[in-house]
């Protein structure tokens, strides 16, 4: 089916290890990104990527990771999780073409402990 | 600091009143404002957006307005439904970057 997909929806795992969040897109969107949604701060950028193999940071890099080799997926790593890292992660992907309105995935809600 | 602002983290109206959400910004280079509605456990869903080269824009049941010198924008829902129960966030853009940056979210509930 046509849209954007994360997985996984729910993750648990240990302080220090690495965890991949995937997401994939079928639209061919240019522009991908990665926000984290934590209570009283909202939707915070993370990274963002312009097409494959662009990537910049956003508000928020610090401990994280990603990756474009190709344009429908844009995996985020958390190389060694820490507690403060426990969020709901959400994967966005927008067209080129001066829409500036996001297509959201469900997102993943990570836990570290 | 928070460059997009929105201060009532929650609202409670009445079916068939007037919502009103609001949102403030500091950045006067923003140029594109949108509203993202969310349901618990799923993600944001784009509801309605407005170029600072207008004032108002109007969709359905749904209005956005832009007071650029006051650097404030709000959303009117009229008339208000149940189904609007959700979290509101307010997104801010400039110079066509495509990234966004959004406010803590108001969560609206609408009561029978």
């Amino acid at each position: 089916d046509a849209g954007i997909t994360q997985s996984p929806r729910y993750k648990i795992t240990e302080t220090g290890r690495q965890v991949t969040l995937m997401c994939h897109q079928t639209w061919s969107h240019s522009y991908m990104f990665w926000y984290r949604q934590d209570l009283g701060h909202g939707l915070r950028l993370i990274y963002y990527s312009a097409a494959a193999d662009i990537t910049d940071k956003g508000e928020v890099p610090d401990g994280y990771v990603v990756s474009r080799s190709k344009t429908e997926n844009f995996p985020l790593t958390l190389e060694s999780a820490t507690r403060s890292q426990t969020s709901v992660y959400f994967c966005a992907s927008n067209k080129n073409g001066g829409d500036y309105g996001y297509t959201f995935g469900s997102g993943t809600r990570l836990t570290v402990v | 600091d928070q460059q997009v602002k929105q201060n009532s983290p929650s609202l409670s109206v009445q079916e068939g009143r007037i919502s009103i959400l609001n949102c403030d910004y500091t950045n006067s280079m923003f140029d594109y404002f949108l509203w993202y509605k969310k349901y618990p456990a799923e993600g944001p869903t784009f509801l309605i957006s407005i170029s600072s080269i207008k004032d108002k824009n109007e969709d359905g049941r749904f209005t956005v307005f832009l007071n650029k010198s006051a650097k404030h924008l709000s959303l009117h829902i009229v008339p208000s439904q149940p189904g609007d129960s959700a979290v509101y966030f307010c997104a801010a853009n400039m110079d066509s970057s495509y990234k966004l940056i959004f406010g803590s979210g108001t969560r609206l509930l609408v009561r029978p």
